[in-house]
């Protein structure tokens, strides 16, 4: 966890406004995923990705796009901010070289969009 | 689609005691791997224990083990002599052996309460 945060840590927006949270980590892990955790449906992943310019879509991906121009930083973007976006965001990395299976997580970014 | 269940929203255990928290998964795969994850309420996700599907053994780590049924499709956590600073909601969490994504897939939580 010390490897890993997340900026910023709590955002107040309005609706339609765009809004770009960022996950930066210090331990050279290949993959870094973001997730939103919800009450009632625990962590859903958003996308992830596998590499510089490497991304994918995870199952929850509708209004959101994603970047990772350097190793160390996975940026999600939300285009136009909706009410249903409000959600505490994770970002989380791994490596099959060092973490194998397991993923650490940072801090968590609590977003509300009004 | 594989699924995670954790069936119990809540639970709560006197201080010092033993508690159990279920977790069920739904896959046809044989390899895979299981996880349970704390999050206190500062939020923060942190690993408590993980298990090979491959492997016949409970993982235990300290207080904390696991009863891992592969025919049940059942993955219980017990945590023994329970402290206060093991309040926190845990998750259940599955990954499929073969998935190059190294995606998660999670069970909804369970809250546990400590009391002292």
């Amino acid at each position: 966890d010390a490897g890993i945060t997340q900026s910023p840590r709590h955002k107040v927006t309005e609706t339609g406004t765009p809004v770009t949270l960022r996950c930066h980590q210090t331990e050279n892990h290949r993959y870094m995923y973001w997730y939103r955790q919800d009450p009632g449906h625990g962590l859903r992943l958003i996308h992830y990705s596998y590499g510089v310019k490497d991304t994918d879509k995870g199952e929850v991906s509708d209004g959101y796009s994603v970047s990772r121009s350097k190793t160390e930083d996975f940026l999600l973007t939300l285009e136009s901010a909706t009410s249903s976006q409000t959600s505490v965001y994770f970002c989380a990395i791994s490596d099959p070289a060092s973490t194998g299976e397991t993923q650490y997580f940072g801090p968590g970014t609590r977003l509300l969009v009004l | 689609a594989q699924t995670v269940t954790q069936s119990q929203p809540e639970m709560s255990v006197q201080e010092a005691e033993t508690v159990t928290l279920s977790c069920t998964y739904d896959t046809s795969e044989s390899d895979y791997y299981l996880f349970w994850y704390k999050q206190p309420p500062s939020r923060q996700m942190i690993l408590v224990i993980r298990q090979e599907a491959y492997k016949q053994q409970n993982a235990t780590e300290n207080r904390f083990s696991v009863n891992f049924q592969k025919a049940a499709k059942s993955f219980s956590l017990k945590i023994s002599d329970s402290q206060l600073g093991d309040a926190a909601m845990y998750f259940c969490a599955y990954r499929r052996l073969r998935d190059s994504n190294y995606q998660l897939i999670w069970g909804a939580g369970t809250k546990l309460i400590i009391k002292p």
